[in-house]
């Protein structure tokens, strides 16, 4: 089955510099890659996702490459603020549209400090 | 409004007594899934449901059983718990088709058997 890593478990920033976290996957077949933040206490929420046909999304100050060949995916955080203090978790998957067999990463903790 | 809603949220229970974690989604989701959150392990997938009457094991399916009899409801059974199923629990549904695998989740069950 898939296997995801995902580095570092920890990750502390100042406000304003930029986050970076990194995940890779084993399944050549995995088509696609959301990240989910959760917050303390909260449920995980879809923050970005992207499918193995594009290279690169963004939305705002968050982005997600894919690196198909190398088989990793990264999300980035610009401008960080403490509001983006929270757990993300990177997943893959293959199918066509749904989720069915999401493996997720096992989490990184990232926390911006003022 | 569009949710997800587990029951019960807390739990403490003995080790042997059976219990049913339920699950029920107002958006007219083809697809659910149960996951637990351990420290460290992230997410992992215990059973998903593609439709009603459809369901397969995830990564973690030992010590768990569920059912899809109606397509709002996928609970989690655990017929003899453990205290290796301490855990935080999550449900979630997703459209099965579509340009987003965007699951969402439920609050959460803490499950905590002694």
């Amino acid at each position: 089955g898939e296997n995801v890593e995902q580095h570092p478990s920890t990750l502390s920033v100042q406000e304003g510099d930029s986050a970076v976290i990194k995940c890779t996957y084993s399944d050549s077949a995995s088509n696609y890659f959301p990240w989910y933040k959760q917050e303390l206490g909260k449920r995980p929420q879809l923050i970005i996702d992207i499918r193995s046909n594009v290279g690169e999304k963004k939305d705002q100050r968050i982005a997600v490459t894919l690196n198909k060949t190398a088989k990793h995916f990264s999300l980035h955080i610009t401008e960080t603020q403490p509001e983006d203090s929270a757990v993300y978790f990177c997943a893959a998957s293959w199918g066509s549209g749904t989720a069915s067999k999401l493996t997720f990463g096992t989490g990184t903790r990232l926390q911006v400090t003022l | 409004e569009a949710q997800v809603t587990q029951n019960p949220r807390y739990l403490i229970t003995v080790t042997g007594k059976k219990l049913t974690v339920t699950c029920s989604q107002n958006m007219n989701h083809e697809y659910m899934s149960w996951y637990r959150q351990d420290p460290g392990l992230g997410l992992r997938q215990i059973y998903y449901s593609m439709n009603v009457e459809v369901t397969d094991k995830g990564d973690v399916p030992e010590g768990y059983k569920v059912s899809r009899k109606e397509k709002r409801n996928f609970p989690l059974i655990l017929e003899s718990p453990s205290p290796n199923q301490t855990s935080l629990y999550f449900c979630a549904s997703s459209v099965l088709a579509g340009d987003t695998g965007e699951l969402f989740f439920g609050e959460g069950s803490r499950l905590t058997v002694l």
